[in-house]
């Protein structure tokens, strides 16, 4: 069956662009997460999705930072006037409660800021 | 907050070693422990977890520990493939009914020599 699904693959982009990410959760799968992978950070946890609803957006580096998630499948993850430090892989991983909530992760979006 | 420390190596064996890659945690509540991979070039997987106390995970000849009293959970393998190298994420969550995302430590890049 098909895993969890990330585009694109990579994004290059200048400065102060927003972009936007997508990510494509193994189907039937009722939570979603972002996370973001960098040198200097590691594995970062950015927000969670149960259902269309992100209880808790605290993790969210900043406010140009959003999320979110319609129809209770697709996501998006919306970097507004991105800076250089945004450079990272974003990751997005499912998961369904039947499954003891283990997280499935997609190949994530390398994102690099010029 | 929670927190995950592993050793980062890298860390570097012959084929057949035997390997241990410590890892420690600190969490508020009584979390889920989690090993992650990530092969060169591919997403993470699930390695291998254990949600209570004593509890063995157990995959591919990869063992863990659940140890409340030493808050740990050391990876092990009897004997190394080079087909082992990898960078391994230690990864704790607090399972609130996957309301979580996972705590991941910084990794461990293994680097097995034939």
């Amino acid at each position: 069956g098909a895993g969890v699904s990330q585009s694109p693959s990579n994004k290059v982009t200048e400065k102060g662009k927003d972009v936007e990410l997508r990510c494509d959760p193994i189907s039937g799968h009722t939570a979603l997460y972002w996370y973001r992978q960098s040198l200097g950070q590691g594995l970062e946890f950015l927000i969670y999705f149960q259902g269309n609803s992100a209880p808790d957006k605290s993790g969210l580096p900043s406010d140009r930072f959003s999320a979110e998630r319609t129809g209770g499948s697709v996501s998006t993850l919306t970097i507004q006037r991105t800076q250089q430090e945004d450079s990272a892989v974003y990751l997005c991983a499912s998961s369904h409660p039947g499954q003891g909530y283990e997280q499935y992760f997609g190949p994530g979006t390398r994102l690099t800021v010029t | 907050g929670d927190s995950v420390t592993q050793m980062e190596g890298p860390v570097t064996l012959s084929e057949e070693a035997f390997l241990t890659i410590n890892c420690t945690y600190t969490a508020t509540g009584y979390p889920s422990l989690f090993w992650y991979v990530q092969y060169p070039g591919e997403g993470l997987q699930l390695l291998l977890k254990a949600t209570k106390a004593d509890d063995k995970g157990s995959n591919k000849g990869f063992e863990a520990t659940y140890r409340k009293e030493t808050t740990s959970f050391h990876l092990e393998k009897g004997s190394v493939q080079v087909s082992d190298s990898a960078v391994y994420f230690c990864a704790l969550s607090e399972g609130r009914g996957g309301a979580d995302g996972l705590t991941f430590g910084k990794g461990t890049h293994l680097i097995i020599q034939p």
